[in-house]
């Protein structure tokens, strides 16, 4: 069954360094999803892409955060530097296309010491 | 905006028991509305949907029925097991704008 998969399933980093999560999506979605999950609460959406464009990033806090989806594909999320506050779930979705179900990864967890 | 308030957790339950979680919601548009299960150490997953007024979602012995003039979506399950123990989110995408945004969790554990 094909899955969304997430790399690394675990980080700690320190203050101030940087760290970088990749996702990899279900082959041929078209839209990929960045998700923070803090804990004790619902996910919230960083960044949308269609495709290799970005059409959501609201809730990025782009000084620190960025998003990259060369080629349409895979996925890269970036912090630089990291803050005791981005201690997180990181979670990518995929899906097929608007209005369709969003498949997630089993995510990213960050902590930040 | 949008937005998604559920019951406050945590949950507890004995097996076989009946459950209900509260889910109501704003938005802008005519929303879909769903629910997710997150597995102890899983990613979230799917449980079911509905995407207009009275439809009734179900899935895994799970149902849940979109009430507009309520503005609600509650989750409810006759006899729970204990591997329903998980955390459950209610979420809504609206025409347009199809990010989720989710609410902010129910954690259930079953007892045996």
């Amino acid at each position: 069954e094909a899955e969304v998969a997430q790399s690394p399933r675990y980080k700690i980093t320190e203050k101030s360094q940087a760290v970088a999560f990749w996702c990899d999506p279900i082959s041929g979605h078209a839209t990929l999803y960045w998700y923070r999950q803090i804990l004790g609460q619902g996910p919230e959406l960083l960044v949308q892409f269609q495709d290799e464009s970005v059409v959501d990033d609201s809730q990025l806090p782009k000084d620190r955060f960025s998003a990259e989806r060369l080629k349409g594909v895979d996925s890269t999320l970036k912090i630089q530097p990291a803050e005791l506050g981005d201690s997180a779930m990181y979670l990518c979705a995929s899906s097929a296309w608007v209005n369709t179900e969003a498949f997630f990864g089993q995510g990213t967890r960050l902590t930040v010491v | 905006g949008d937005s998604v308030t559920q019951m406050e957790g945590p949950v507890t339950l004995s097996e076989e028991a009946f459950l209900t979680i509260n889910c109501t919601y704003t938005a802008t548009g005519y929303p879909s509305l769903f629910w997710y299960v997150q597995y102890p150490g899983e990613g979230l997953q799917l449980l079911l949907k509905a995407t207009k007024a009275d439809d009734k979602g179900s899935n895994k012995g799970f149902e849940a029925t979109y009430r507009k003039e309520t503005t609600s979506f509650h989750l409810e399950k006759g006899s729970v097991q204990v591997s329903d123990s998980a955390v459950y989110f209610c979420a809504l995408t609206t025409f347009g704008n199809e990010k989720l945004t989710f609410g902010t969790g129910t954690r259930l554990t079953i007892i045996p």
